[in-house]
């Protein structure tokens, strides 16, 4: 069965420094695997998505993922935070039958 | 892309009463997903919605507490039962847009007192 893990519950970073958010999943073929972020009191919005080719996929908001087979990670990157990245980070495997991480909360220090 | 709008945004129900909560797609979609997010949990998949057939409940979801309309392509609703506390929770509705995205509402934000 597809599952998703997402080893971190809460990351703090300062404004301006980089951020990775892991993501490892399990999955019997190559994987759909998507990263979405919920502002508080919103919905979900897919900022980005990788289905094949090449392994580093930009999305939106300055975010990139990089799908690495070998490892089954599929980890989000951006190389400086604003402020108003703080949110919940939601990795997601599948596609019709779409499997969530437990969600990783992002805090920015000013 | 798809634009999904959802309401009511939130509501606070008495325990025993039941909500309608509506699901609005900009465009055709065949297939629409009901979510329930526990407070700081992730997603739970209650069922999958297909117009013109039953709608396919995951297991520990029962149609008889979460009953699900998809009366055409564009629209769907979902109904909690006989609420109880332990149903206050957000409710998510999500609309299938090709190559395995899903589009999300903002929610609905249920306490049950």
């Amino acid at each position: 069965a597809q599952s998703v893990t997402q080893p971190d519950i809460h990351i703090t970073v300062s404004e301006g420094a980089s951020l990775e958010l892991r993501c490892n999943y399990s999955y019997g073929a190559t994987p759909y695997l998507f990263w979405y972020v919920q502002s508080p009191g919103q919905g979900l919005q897919l900022l980005l998505k990788y289905f094949s080719g090449d392994t580093l996929v930009q999305g939106i908001k300055g975010f990139e993922a990089e799908f690495k087979r070998s490892q089954s990670s599929f980890n989000l990157r951006k190389p400086s935070v604003h402020w108003s990245d703080a949110a919940e980070y939601f990795c997601a495997v599948g596609g019709n039958d779409m499997r969530f991480g437990a969600g990783t909360r992002l805090t920015v220090k000013p | 892309s798809a634009v999904i709008s959802q309401k009511p945004s939130r509501d606070i129900c008495q325990r025993g009463t039941s909500l309608t909560i509506q699901c609005q797609v900009d465009s055709q979609v065949t297939m629409m997903f009901w979510y329930r997010q526990q407070p700081g949990q992730s997603l739970t998949l209650i069922a999958t919605a297909n117009q013109g057939s039953e709608a396919t409940y995951e297991s520990g979801f029962v149609i008889d507490k979460f009953p699900i309309s998809r009366p055409n392509l564009t629209f769907s609703t979902l109904t909690v039962s006989n609420m109880s506390p332990e149903d206050s929770s957000i409710y998510l509705c999500s609309a299938h847009g090709g190559e395995g995205i899903q589009y999300f509402g903002a929610g609905t934000r249920l306490s049950v007192l």
